[in-house]
């Protein structure tokens, strides 16, 4: 069974840069066939799509968030990442990762997700 | 404003049948599969229905999907109290090159 897990700080100071790392059990993240995903939800608001890394490191990000994103992968610690900088408050909300199965939108495994608050 | 299109709330007493919309365009619904996701209170989304009509295992043949060019439902029968939970859709847009979700619809089992 594939399991998620996100961690990184809690809070993070305005026009810094926010970093989260997702590690995968029961997979891995060298497959071939999925994307390993970042989506987040704003305090009680929908879902909103960050972006993708496939585990060649090639990268697909919103093209809202596009000029503050990068993800990359480790393989060697089956784990992938997130880093949004010069964050605001707008930007407070649970992170998930999540594996993504086809290249669209089929999120066949989420984590958990972490709450991050953006303030001073 | 999501790109795709969800009414806020849905509502129906155990044992009805509900079911819920998605209205999105050329560039996403109708060219695209589309999926639906259920989130608990307190939890993270699930895979309901992956493309346009297919349940995971261990879902409920109570719920099933359908998509018809650029629309698609969610319909819910024989509901349950545990289904009170928010439904979003989701569906890859060729205009932006990425998924994109629908507001979600909080679903209240009366």
């Amino acid at each position: 069974q594939v399991q998620l897990q996100e961690s990184g700080p809690g809070l993070v100071k305005p026009s810094e840069t926010l970093s989260l790392t997702c590690t995968v059990f029961g997979g891995s993240v060298n497959s071939g066939s999925y994307y390993w995903s970042w989506i987040r939800q704003p305090p009680v608001k929908g879902l909103e799509w960050i972006g993708y890394i496939y585990y060649s490191g090639s990268t697909r990000y919103s093209p809202s968030l596009k000029s503050r994103v990068t993800m990359s992968v480790d393989t060697s610690k089956n784990q992938f990442s997130l880093k949004l900088n010069s964050v605001t408050a707008a930007d407070t909300a649970i992170y998930y990762c999540a594996r993504e199965s086809s290249g669209g939108a089929d999120f066949d495994y989420w984590g958990q997700g972490t709450l991050v608050t953006v303030s001073s | 404003q999501s790109v795709l299109t969800q009414p806020p709330s849905a509502s129906g007493t155990p044992g009805q049948r509900v079911t819920i919309s998605c209205s999105g365009s050329s560039s996403n619904i109708r060219s695209n599969y589309l999926y639906w996701y259920q989130q608990l209170p307190g939890t993270a989304p699930k895979l309901l229905i992956y493309r346009n009509n297919q349940r995971p295992s261990g879902v409920p043949d109570r719920f099933s999907g359908s998509k018809s060019g650029t629309s698609a439902s969610l319909a819910i029968s024989g509901l349950r109290s545990e289904d009170e939970a928010d439904y979003y859709c989701a569906a890859w847009d060729d205009s932006l090159s990425g998924p994109v979700f629908g507001g979600g619809t909080k679903l209240t089992v009366l």
